[in-house]
């Protein structure tokens, strides 16, 4: 009964290094998405997935990469890490009908 | 205008207050809204859904305001508990499924 997992909990990159949030939902969900949020700041959307094939650009795409890999899985990727992508990234995935939304714990990534 | 705009806060009450939250909206269309509470470093989690007029679940009552496109929160009797960030959630547009409000900060004091 997990729910959404993700993947790490925190990390530390050095500027320029690439890493990839893993995510993934036992809910049968066809909606994934991809939030950061940052410090006293609401939750800003990455990229989204409104069912496996497809991925869609949210409010602050530049520097992320997305990979809907199959209905369970939606990963994020950061090329080349820089300070302002310090942040916590949530992934959440929608009820079917845009009922209640589930969240992951959130990965605390800090780039220096 | 924003898909879903919020007061901004922090509101500041004393335990005990009644405390209210508004959030507006611009897709007339909508007809399903959610309020979520997130604790500070954890995830957001539901804290009411609203399909109709409203909808009141002990001391929170949330409300829907068709003609003006607008959602509220009401807190009665605040506890020290209930200090958090209160999130409204709209149906988004497109593709997309639901789009959150930046987030309204609560803080109770004893």
């Amino acid at each position: 009964n997990a729910g959404v997992t993700q993947t790490p909990k925190f990390q530390v990159l050095k500027t320029g290094q690439s890493m990839t949030l893993q995510c993934a939902q036992d809910m049968n969900h066809n909606s994934m998405y991809w939030y950061r949020q940052d410090p006293g700041m609401g939750l800003r959307l990455i990229y989204y997935s409104a069912s496996e094939g497809t991925t869609d650009k949210g409010e602050v795409p530049n520097g992320y990469n997305v990979s809907r890999l199959n209905k369970r899985e939606f990963s994020l990727r950061l090329e080349s890490a820089a300070p302002s992508q310090t942040s916590v990234y949530f992934c959440a995935t929608p009820g079917q009908t845009n009922t209640e939304a589930f969240f992951g714990q959130g990965t605390r990534l800090t780039v220096v | 205008r924003k898909e879903v705009e919020q007061d901004p806060g922090p509101f500041n009450v004393p335990e005990g207050a009644t405390v209210a939250f508004n959030c507006t909206y611009s897709n007339s269309a909508s007809q399903s809204f959610f309020w979520y509470r997130q604790d500070c470093r954890k995830e957001p989690k539901l804290l009411m859904s609203v399909y109709s007029s409203g909808n009141e679940d002990g001391r929170f009552t949330a409300q829907l305001n068709r003609a003006s496109q607008y959602i509220s929160l009401l807190i009665r009797d605040s506890k020290l508990s209930d200090s958090a960030t209160y999130l409204c959630v709209v149906p988004g547009t497109g593709r997309r499924a639901l789009t959150f409000g930046s987030g309204t900060r609560l803080q109770v004091q004893p």
